[in-house]
């Protein structure tokens, strides 16, 4: 079945520090890739996202590009602020039915940004 | 704004409890899903709805069963409140897409955290 892989958390990094975290995923296919946030005491919301290969995704200063080659869709952002303390999930949509899709996710990477 | 409602931040409940956990969307989305969430797992499907009275299992329904009457409203039932069911709750929905495709944004509401004692 599909999977989203991402690196293991948690992740600490000082303000202004360049950031990568990296998603790989199995499905079969062609998916659509997502990177979700979810900050302190609230619901998922989504990043960003692409939709094909070579698409990338960017908001809010974040970047990731999909990788058919690699089944990789790496999230980057090059100068980090406290405010992006969150865990992040990369996501893959999965169709499961005519017009329908679900999504699977990665186990999620704490990111804390310290002063 | 699409609003993803659900009825309780926090539950606590006794074992063998029978427990209801609410959401409602009010953006008309056709697709409505349940995850849980817990440290070092990630979020899990348990089940999902892509029309009213419809339901699908997910990854993990074992324990759960689901109700979707309305369109707007889809519940999450713990049968037999257990220990190990203690953890955070999510609601999604999202539209429908058409053939090809491939382009689901779920929105989330802000979870409940339900403790099983």
């Amino acid at each position: 079945g599909n999977s989203v892989t991402q690196m293991e958390g948690p992740v600490t990094l000082s303000e202004e520090a360049f950031l990568t975290i990296n998603c790989t995923y199995t499905a079969t296919g062609y998916p659509s890739l997502f990177w979700y946030v979810q900050y302190p005491g609230e619901g998922l919301q989504l990043l960003l996202k692409a939709t094909k290969a070579d698409d990338k995704g960017s908001n809010k200063g974040f970047e990731a590009t999909y990788r058919k080659e690699t089944t990789s869709f790496h999230l980057e952002k090059g100068s980090v602020q406290v405010s992006d303390s969150a865990v992040y999930f990369c996501a893959l949509s999965d169709r499961w039915d005519f017009g329908n899709e679900k999504l699977t996710f990665g186990t999620g990477t704490r990111l804390t940004i310290i002063p | 704004d699409v609003k993803v409602t659900q009825s309780s931040r926090y539950l606590v409940k006794r074992t063998g409890e029978k427990v209801f956990l609410e959401c409602v969307q009010d953006m008309d989305h056709e697709n409505m899903f349940w995850y849980r969430q817990d440290p070092g797992l990630g979020l899990r499907l348990i089940y999902f709805s892509y029309d009213v009275k419809m339901k699908e299992k997910g990854d993990i329904p074992e324990g759960y069963s689901v109700s979707r009457e309305k369109k707007e409203r889809f519940s999450l039932i713990l049968e037999s409140a257990s220990t190990n069911q203690t953890s955070m709750y999510l609601c999604a929905s999202s539209f429908q897409g058409s053939r090809g495709h491939l382009n689901t944004e779920a929105f989330f509401g802000q979870g409940t955290r339900l403790t099983v004692v």
